[in-house]
Parts: structure tokens; C-alpha cells; sequence
């Protein structure tokens, strides 16, 4: 199963682009990338997800290169809501039996 | 209108009970997953279940018995609780692909349990 490693925590004030790599290094030709978004005292939520180059949509962006061994999630103009652990993980989605390996995930946390 | 629910959603025990944790899902998924949090905040999976068959079964020790009466719920029954067993632990579904499956799962609300 591919491994994926995270900062494990990024500062960042109200407004600012906020941009967190994941490094996937031996992530297979079927697994895609998917980003989770954890506030305290919930479960993780699914923010986006992409096999390769762009991907966009109402809450984040997510650039993959060529190779696939990294991908960036971008989150424009952060607010103090947006305070919380973001996981990458890489799995086969058409997999049932596929476990999800999250990684310790990255704190960010967003102050005024 | 909760997709995945939970309860109870906070446990206090003490060592050596036995106390169950039970998941529901009205989202119509084929699998369903426990994952153990621990105050360190690693997300780890435990079980997972599709169609009410189990199809992971990570090493976890043997006291934690997941049990899927459908394929609507997935309950997780503990036995001779420990102080280490103190965790939120998760429940989740996913979609499998004749719905679709994106990969995206779903989470409950965590039930957090506290071993005394």
C-alpha cells in the first residue's frame, strides 16, 4: 500500500493561500489521491480528490505533476474556520477491499 | 438527516468491562469500516465489512469483535477493556463501484472511549 508523508503542521494567517504537499512516493498506476479535512471532535471529511495534473472545486485545488509521486492541496484565502488536520491519502477506489491508510495528517492552524 | 450515526458517542468504563459501540448507515453503502483515533490523532484503521462479510482485519487484538447484522450497520463489541483501549473511534462507509464509488468515505461523529 502506498505510504504518504505530510508536514505535520503549517501556520497561516486569515487570507493567505495555503498549499500542503503529500509525498507518495510508490503510489500504484490504479490509486488515486484523495484529501480529508478533521475538525476536533468530528469525523474526517472529504475535501477532493484526483488522479492526475488539476483538480478544482468550491473548496480547495489539487495539482498532481506528471509523475504522481507528490500532489499539492491549495486552499485559497484561508479563514479561522479552516483551522484543522488534513489528510492525504492514495488507495485503488474501485477496491472494496482497499484499506484506507490515513497518515498522521497536517495541523493547520490559520490565526488572525 | 445523519449519514453515518453513532452511539453512544461518549464511553466512560472501567478496566476489564465489556461495552459495545454501534454504527448505522442510510447511505445505502456496501462497506462499512472502524478506525481507532488515538490522543496522538494517527487515524488507524480496524475492520472493515462489505456486504456483511469481513474483508479486513487489521492487527487488532482479538478482545475487539466487529459484528454487521446488514449491510446498514456495523457494531463493534469490546471485551476485558484496557486503559490502552481509550481512543474516538470511528465508524465509516463507503460506496462500492456499482453506485458509483469514488473512494470517498463517510464518517460518523466518533464515539470517545475512556478506559478508567
Amino acid at each position: 500500500l502506498a505510504k504518504t508523508t505530510q508536514p505535520i503542521s503549517m501556520d497561516s494567517y486569515e487570507g493567505q493561500e495555503v498549499n500542503i504537499t503529500c509525498s507518495h512516493n510508490n503510489i500504484a498506476t490504479n490509486d488515486y489521491i484523495t484529501w480529508y479535512q478533521q475538525f476536533p471532535s468530528q469525523g474526517p471529511r472529504f475535501i477532493i480528490q484526483g488522479y492526475k495534473t488539476k483538480v478544482t472545486n468550491e473548496v480547495a485545488s489539487l495539482f498532481i505533476p506528471a509523475d504522481r509521486k507528490s500532489s499539492t492541496l491549495s486552499l485559497p484565502r484561508v479563514s479561522l474556520s479552516d483551522t484543522a488536520v488534513y489528510y492525504c491519502l492514495v488507495g485503488d477506489r474501485g477496491q472494496a477491499g482497499t484499506a484506507l491508510i490515513f497518515g498522521k495528517g497536517t495541523t493547520l492552524s490559520v490565526s488572525s | 438527516d445523519t449519514a453515518v450515526s453513532q452511539t453512544p458517542k461518549y464511553l466512560v468504563t472501567q478496566m476489564g468491562n465489556d461495552k459495545s459501540i454501534k454504527c448505522e448507515q442510510n447511505l445505502g453503502h456496501d462497506t462499512m469500516y472502524w478506525y481507532k483515533q488515538d490522543s496522538k490523532k494517527f487515524l488507524k484503521i480496524m475492520f472493515s465489512y462489505n456486504n456483511k462479510e469481513l474483508i479486513i482485519n487489521e492487527t487488532v487484538p482479538n478482545r475487539f469483535s466487529p459484528k454487521s447484522p446488514d449491510k446498514a450497520h456495523l457494531n463493534l463489541h469490546i471485551n476485558s477493556l484496557e486503559l490502552g483501549d481509550s481512543a474516538v473511534y470511528f465508524c465509516a462507509s463507503r460506496p462500492t463501484s456499482s453506485l458509483g464509488d469514488t473512494g470517498e468515505l463517510f464518517f460518523g461523529e466518533g464515539s470517545r472511549l475512556t478506559v478508567l
